[in-house]
């Protein structure tokens, strides 16, 4: 079955305490991305990669990193995370290099930061 | 300010009734997904519309493209319980890097009862 899938669906963390939330898709698809989702702030883009190695800052970075070293895989890495990074987070992917195809939806991650 | 605006934010409505949710644009459509979510869950691609006056239907769902306006509209025809959730309008944006990725409304909340 073609998917995005994620790992951890629900994380409990203290403030400090490095983390890594996994995206992992099987469909082949060069573009990845990670958004978050706020109430009264809608989704918005934190990072994306156009292909392999490929990454870029999206609307919201801070706070973030992400590697792409191969196609299906595109962690999402918080160094030091805080309260303010308590959020939905969603994983994506894409056929082709640009974001302007139907993007694939992971099942999201709950993350709650003490 | 919101680059995509959705309205109305909620609605309630008695199965079998028509209903519409709106999404504006502040800049140039090149492009606009209708995507659906089931509360805290992935988001789910319902169309997509390229061109002005562009009309497409599944089931129950009607979206059209007022590209003049800029502006989309979603129609749902005789709700019923199952289209309950969150839709979420996105709109296609050419990035500084020159790349392109999607941009989300804040979404409309929509409730359906029996």
């Amino acid at each position: 079955e073609a998917q995005v899938t994620q790992n951890p669906r629900y994380l409990i963390t203290v403030t400090g305490k490095k983390l890594t939330v996994t995206c992992s898709q099987n469909m082949n698809h060069e573009y990845m991305s990670w958004y978050r989702q706020d109430p009264g702030l809608g989704l918005r883009q934190i990072y994306y990669s156009m292909n392999v190695e490929v990454t870029d800052k999206g609307d919201v970075p801070e706070g973030y990193k992400v590697s792409r070293k191969e196609k299906r895989n595109f962690p999402l890495i918080l160094e030091s995370p805080s309260p303010n990074q308590t959020s939905l987070y969603f994983c994506a992917s894409s056929p082709g290099t640009s974001g302007r195809n139907e993007q694939f939806f992971g099942p999201g991650t709950r993350l709650t930061v003490l | 300010s919101q680059e995509l605006e959705q309205s109305p934010q909620s609605l309630i409505v008695q199965e079998g009734k028509n209903l519409t949710i709106n999404c504006t644009s502040s800049k140039t459509l090149y492009g606009l997904y209708w995507y659906k979510q089931k509360y805290g869950e992935g988001l789910i691609f319902l169309m997509m519309l390229q061109k002005g006056g562009e009309e497409k239907s599944h089931e129950k769902i009607t979206a059209k493209l007022d590209e003049k306006k800029q502006q989309s509209s979603l129609h749902i025809t005789a709700s019923q319980p199952s289209h309950a959730g969150i839709y979420l309008c996105g709109a296609v944006r050419k990035t500084q890097g020159g790349s392109e990725k999607l941009v989300f409304g804040k979404g409309t909340k929509l409730t359906v009862n029996p």
